[in-house]
């Protein structure tokens, strides 16, 4: 089945540092990439759309310069959160859809991001 | 009224029951619907897919699609403990980038 690699599986910094994150498709082409974040016992959020070759999509109220988007190749989506604090401390997770119509969402393994 | 609405939970059944799960949504143009399990701490995984009316099934589970009625269910048959998890609702829209509508969720509990 499809899979996607996500790393780290687990950040602690100080505040101040900026973070990056890697998702990559291993068995297959995604022109498009999805990353999320979770927080504690609450639902999954979309926070941007990754398009190979173009600018990422951003969910309103999600700060594009906060969160740097990179989708430079069909396999690969980086996320760079820049310079952390606290309140960023979360669960990010990505995901990829293989081309054709249709096709679902299949997840990393996720970040756990945790800022002193 | 939200796009993809789901019952929080939590529901409870005992081991070996049948669980439930139900979906609704808003936009009738939407054309995949999905079910993804969420274990404590861990990403979703996808269950099941579905794409066209009826029942659609794969060992244990089984998708339910009534587009007319705007409803997508997942039974899952012989509940184990490990079915213990929240169950996401996805629904996929043509034309808007590919994004899924994400429900809140379901949490499950198989008490053994």
């Amino acid at each position: 089945g499809a899979v996607v690699s996500q790393h780290p599986s687990r950040v602690i910094c100080k505040s101040g540092t900026s973070v990056k994150i890697e998702c990559r498709s291993l068995d297959f082409q995604a022109t498009t990439m999805f990353w999320y974040r979770q927080f504690p016992k609450q639902s999954l959020m979309l926070m941007a759309t990754s398009n190979e070759g173009s600018k990422a999509t951003y969910e309103q109220g999600v700060e594009k310069d906060k969160f740097l988007i990179n989708h430079a190749s069909l396999t690969l989506s980086t996320l760079t959160v820049t310079s952390a604090h606290p309140e960023d401390s979360s669960f990010y997770i990505c995901s990829a859809r293989d081309r054709g119509l249709n096709q679902p969402q299949h997840f990393g393994d996720g970040t756990r991001l945790s800022i002193l | 009224q939200k796009e993809v609405e789901q019952n929080s939970g939590p529901l409870s059944v005992p081991e070996g029951a049948i669980a439930s799960l139900n979906c609704t949504y808003s936009d009738r143009g939407s054309q995949s619907f999905f079910w993804y399990r969420q274990y404590s701490g861990k990403s979703p995984e996808l269950i099941m897919s579905i794409y066209s009316n009826g029942d659609k099934e794969d060992g244990r589970f089984t998708a339910q699609l009534n587009k007319a009625s705007q409803y997508v269910s997942l039974l899952i048959r012989d509940s184990q403990p490990s079915d213990s998890a929240t169950y996401l609702c996805a629904v996929g829209r043509a034309g808007n980038n590919r994004k899924l509508i994400w429900g809140l969720g379901t949490s499950l509990a198989v008490n053994p």
